[in-house]
Formats: C-alpha cells, structure tokens, sequence
C-alpha cells in the first residue's frame, strides 16, 4: 500500500472552501509538499510546510500540520474554476518525494 | 531556464524500439530526478541524479531503462526494447541541491508504446 494516503475526489462550490486531507508515514520528512497538476500538464508546485511548523499561509492557500497524527492538510479559500484539478500530497523521508494517489477537486458552480 | 524542460513532449513508439527522453533541468540545480506517472502505479520515483552521479538506481523498474547526466546538467533517461507497460508520462524534477529539496517538474514526456 501507499505510504502517503488521500482522499480521491473532493466535490465544491464555487466560493466556498476546499479542503483536502492527506495523512503520511515517515516523521523524519523534513518538507511536506502540496503538487497540483491540471490535465495535460506536469506537477506544479503549490507550497510546502517544513515539519517543524503548525501552519503555512499563502494567499488562498492554508497548510496545516499535525505532525503527532502525521495530517496534514490544504484548505483553499474562495475556490474558483481554475482551482479544478488534481492535487497531490508529497512526504520527502530522503532525497525522493512519495507521493499519495491525488485528490481530483471538482468545483461546481 | 526559467523552470525545468523536457522534450518530447510526447512520443509515440513502437514495441522493441529505443527511445531517449531529455530534461533540462533549472539553471544552477544540482539534483535532478526522474519520476514515472502511470494510471496503474501512481507516481513512481525512478532515479536521482547529484552533480553527474546517480548513487541509487533501484527505482528503475528494469536493466532496459538507464539515465546519464552530463555536465550537472542535461539528463537523458533511455528506455531500451520498449514495452507496452512502458507508456506512462514521464516526468523530470530539479533542485537547487539535495539538501534544498524543493522539486520543480517539467511538464513530462507522454510515451505512448504501440
């Protein structure tokens, strides 16, 4: 099985706020990733929290850590249409990330 | 460059045939990876490079896949007597050292074995 696990399919309003879980196994990951990837197209990188932080800001952007439950999570606010993709959470416990299976994010209007 | 280049973008083979898949990764990154994105197996980490050294190629799925990096900077990524379990996109990630490991991905290489 995957060491990094979550959800599959995350269904939202436009407007309202996403938020996607994702737990990982590996405490002595020293960043913790979020990647987005839109169709056709590579991993974009979104943000990154190193592990010894609770929390990470950016823009629309939240990342919050527990790293006692090994959660971690990404809440977008305000979600819009472009927000629309897959959304992978990444663990780094040596020089290779572990990614989980992704997140397909759907925003309705 | 500005972010990391890979090339083809896409490519289409026949079964048996060679194919090599080039990532140029972002000035001045000495770690260069390579990842694999199948639907059946996910994300799969293939191989890493530091500067021109690949110190650990167990994630290469088999002796037909090889990668050389020349110069700590362009990488080649060669995929012998393609298979149709090959067909996967592939993708190439660069940072600014092992150490500072926030990976950027270039957009891939779709391969499409026939």
């Amino acid at each position: 099985g995957e060491d990094v696990e979550q959800s599959l399919f995350l269904s939202v309003r436009e407007g309202d706020s996403s938020v996607i879980n994702c737990t990982y196994t590996d405490s002595s990951s020293t960043y913790l990733y979020w990647y987005k990837q839109e169709p056709g197209a590579g991993l974009q990188l979104l943000t990154y929290i190193f592990s010894n932080m609770d929390m990470k800001q950016d823009q629309r952007l939240t990342v919050l850590l527990n790293k006692k439950d090994k959660h971690l999570s990404l809440r977008i606010a305000d979600t819009q249409t472009g927000d629309s993709a897959i959304y992978f959470c990444a663990e780094n416990p040596d020089y290779k990330l572990s990614f989980g299976a992704g997140t397909t994010v759907t925003v309705r209007a | 460059g500005a972010g990391v280049s890979q090339s083809p973008s896409n490519k289409v083979t026949e079964k048996g045939k060679d194919v090599e898949l080039r990532c140029d990764p972002i000035s001045g990154h000495t770690a260069l990876y390579w990842y694999r994105q199948s639907l059946g197996q996910g994300l799969e980490f293939l191989i890493y490079f530091q500067g021109n050294s690949a110190p650990d190629k167990s994630g290469l799925p088999s002796d037909r896949f090889s990668a050389e990096r020349t110069g700590g900077s362009v990488s080649t990524l060669t995929i012998q007597r393609t298979q149709q379990e090959d067909s996967a996109v592939y993708l190439c990630a660069s940072s600014p050292s092992l150490g500072e490991n926030i990976q950027y991905f270039g957009a891939g290489t779709r391969l499409s074995v026939l």
